[in-house]
């Protein structure tokens, strides 16, 4: 079965900092992969889809990466601003259902 | 954009009587859509994948009784916590795929139930 961890569970950075947040999956047959940012008591807001094909996607500030064969993602954001602090989940969809890590919660302080 | 409507965001409901929540697709029609659950400091799991027209699918572990789907149009579907309990409270959250795009699947805004 499909098991997705993130790393780290919290995050606290002062504004400005770049940062690196981290997805892994144990099972690489994987249709795509996606980033959601969720916030307190909200839905998903999807960030980044990146296809089994691609490496990488990039919107604005946001950066994710895919390695497939060695099951990782991250997801670089640039310059924080405390407008980011949420939680933000990796999900793979495997053609049947989307399979969810924990999450990131990241506070950015100004 | 897809856009997907949930309803209601927040609900509190005395124990042993039912709730229903909706799941619109506004801008689309979504042959399939899907129910998650997300307790505290946990990830979203899946509980159910609700087919137009057909009997939902409901992963091991969720009870069928309990937890009714309706998927009687190509724009709603519903889920109907029956009886409710306390552990019942949780995040509820439902998804779709608008198929015209390759933009993946659009959530609803979730709703937050608390049996008491």
């Amino acid at each position: 079965k499909q098991e997705v961890t993130q790393i780290p569970a919290a995050l606290s950075v002062p504004e400005g900092e770049n940062l690196v947040l981290n997805c892994s999956f144990t099972d690489s047959a994987i249709y795509n992969l996606q980033w959601f940012r969720q916030d307190p008591g909200k839905g998903l807001t999807s960030l980044l889809l990146i296809q089994s094909s691609q490496r990488e996607q990039t919107s604005g500030r946001l950066n994710a990466s895919l390695d497939k064969s060695s099951g990782r993602s991250t997801l670089y954001i640039a310059a924080s601003q405390p407008g980011d602090s949420a939680t933000y989940l990796c999900a793979v969809w495997t053609g049947n259902q989307f399979y969810f890590g924990t999450g990131t919660s990241l506070t950015v302080i100004p | 954009g897809a856009v997907v409507s949930q309803h209601p965001s927040r609900v509190i409901c005395k124990s042993g009587t039912s709730v229903k929540i909706e799941c619109r697709s506004l801008d689309f029609q979504a042959t399939t859509m899907f129910w998650y659950r997300q307790f505290p400091k946990q990830s979203l799991m899946l509980m159910a994948t609700s087919n137009e027209g057909s009997k939902a699918t409901y992963e091991q572990g969720v009870e069928k009784d309990k937890f009714l789907i309706n998927h009687a149009s190509l724009t709603l579907s519903t889920l109907t916590v029956t009886s409710a309990h306390p552990e019942d409270s949780s995040f509820y959250i439902c998804s779709a795929r608008d198929s015209r795009g390759p933009s993946g699947y659009t959530f609803g805004s979730g709703t937050r139930l608390t049996v008491v």
